[in-house]
């Protein structure tokens, strides 16, 4: 069964600065899919970006990007010019190819964007 | 503008009183899901329908269980509420047709929280 590890439970930024959160995944397969969603406070889950495995560029979306290193099955997200906005859980999700889009969430990070 | 709707937001049942949630969808999308998210902890998936066809995971308590009477609606009922079922349900939809090689995001609803007295 595949597993997702995000190990920073907490992170805080400065408005402005460049936060990056981290994510690591086990499994067996060699295509895949991987996924950060945001969570902001009593709001819904929203996708921020997907990253296909068979791809080797980085996916990015305007201040979103990862880094995706599949040897290593790490998949970190870098916000960069961090808004108040961006405050929220970010979980890192995986999901296998094929079947039923089933995801794998990690335990999330709490994200604060301070002033 | 197309969206999930999950009601009520806030849903308050005693113990042993069984609870119905409701999750509708205007994107038309043939995958629903039902989610459970603990305080702190990340959803976990507890059955979705592809079209028709319904998916129980394997570690979902018997007591939960769930219909979806067409392409709009589906529900999430808990026959016999626990203290430990107080929880975040979150229904979300996908589109999953065959031959589709990449896959679409999954749309969630705002949740409801369910409390148990």
């Amino acid at each position: 069964a595949q597993t997702v590890t995000q190990s920073q439970p907490e992170m805080s930024v400065q408005e402005a600065e460049t936060v990056t959160l981290s994510c690591t995944y086990d499994t067996s397969e060699n295509n895949y899919y991987l996924f950060w969603y945001k969570q902001p406070p009593s709001r819904q889950m929203i996708l921020v970006i997907r990253q296909e495995a068979y791809k080797q560029q980085n996916a990015t979306e305007n201040r979103f990007s990862v880094n995706f290193q599949k040897a290593a099955k790490s998949f970190s997200l870098k916000i960069s010019d961090s808004q108040l906005g961006d405050t929220a859980m970010y979980f890192c999700a995986f999901m296998s190819q094929g079947g039923s889009e089933k995801l794998v969430f990690g335990k999330g990070t709490k994200l604060t964007v301070n002033p | 503008d197309a969206m999930v709707i999950q009601n009520p937001r806030y849903q308050v049942t005693q113990f042993g009183k069984p609870v119905t949630l409701s999750c509708s969808q205007t994107l038309n999308h043939n995958v629903m899901y039902w989610y459970q998210q603990k305080s702190s902890q990340a959803p976990k998936l507890l059955f979705h329908y592809y079209d028709k066809d319904f998916n129980n995971e394997a570690d979902t308590p018997d007591n939960f269980q769930s219909r979806r009477p067409n392409t709009s609606f589906c529900f999430l009922d808990i026959r016999s509420p626990g203290l430990g079922d107080a929880a975040m349900y979150l229904c979300a939809t996908s589109s999953l047709r065959p031959g589709t090689i990449l896959p679409y995001e999954q749309y969630f609803g705002p949740g409801t929280r369910l409390t148990v007295t």
